[in-house]
């Protein structure tokens, strides 16, 4: 299985603030990597696909980047309804993989 | 409306089984490849099982493999989770997303909500 290890594990800021979370995969996954936001209670929701494509609907203060091994999710000033949980996903494997999830809290 | 609604969770004792269903609607399901994904209490989301959209094409975590079946019935629009000689670690909420036209490349756009399942004596 392909290792998914998301950066940092917790992260404190506040409303306004540049935030970026970086994901590192096991091994090269080129461009097939996707971001979800979480919510306590609610189902995942699709934000980034193939690393830097903007689902519809997303605001245009999220934004991906990276290919091969090293990936980062960038918001680009925090708004209250964002402070959740972020995962990265490969799907490189047909053995799909996420990673260990970055909980961003209120400072 | 474009939805999955998930079914059949519930309390189970170690080493017994349950069948989750996930019904969807609103778009062509024997289209779009289906997986089941969990998150336990307290922990993160983690991939379980997922099918190709014909339905022969299928796959599973190492934790699950030989004890859960996933199938599909395209022509009641529903996906299908069996899982037998439930652990205690099998314990979380589970749910069922919709991904792209193949496994390798999927990216989960629709989820459902969500079933709670327990396995304890």
């Amino acid at each position: 299985d392909i290792q998914m290890t998301q950066s940092p594990s917790s992260l404190s800021a506040s409303v306004g603030d540049r935030v970026t979370i970086t994901c590192r995969a096991g091994q090269s996954i080129s461009s097939s990597l996707n971001w979800y936001q979480h919510k306590p209670g609610k189902a995942p929701n699709l934000l980034i696909y193939a690393a830097s494509s903007l689902q519809t609907g997303v605001p245009s203060r999220f934004s991906g980047s990276g290919s091969g091994t090293d990936f980062t999710l960038t918001i680009s000033s925090l708004q209250p309804e964002d402070f959740a949980t972020y995962y990265c996903q490969q799907s490189y494997s047909t053995l799909l993989t996420f990673g260990q999830g970055t909980r961003l809290e209120i400072k | 409306e474009v939805q999955l609604v998930e079914s059949g969770g519930g309390l189970v004792q170690p080493g017994g089984s349950l069948r989750l269903s996930c019904a969807a609607s609103g778009f062509t399901f024997s289209t779009y490849a289906m997986s089941w994904v969990r998150q336990a209490p307290g922990k993160g989301l983690e991939w379980v099982s997922g099918i190709g959209g014909g339905g022969r094409s299928t796959y599973y975590a190492d934790s699950v493999k030989g004890r859960f079946t996933i199938s599909r019935d395209n022509s009641k629009n529903t996906l299908y989770l069996q899982m037998n000689s439930l652990r205690a670690e099998d314990s979380a909420v589970y749910y069922c997303a919709k991904g792209g036209l193949t496994m390798a490349g999927t990216y989960f756009d629709l989820w459902g909500r969500g079933t709670l399942v327990t396995v304890s004596s």
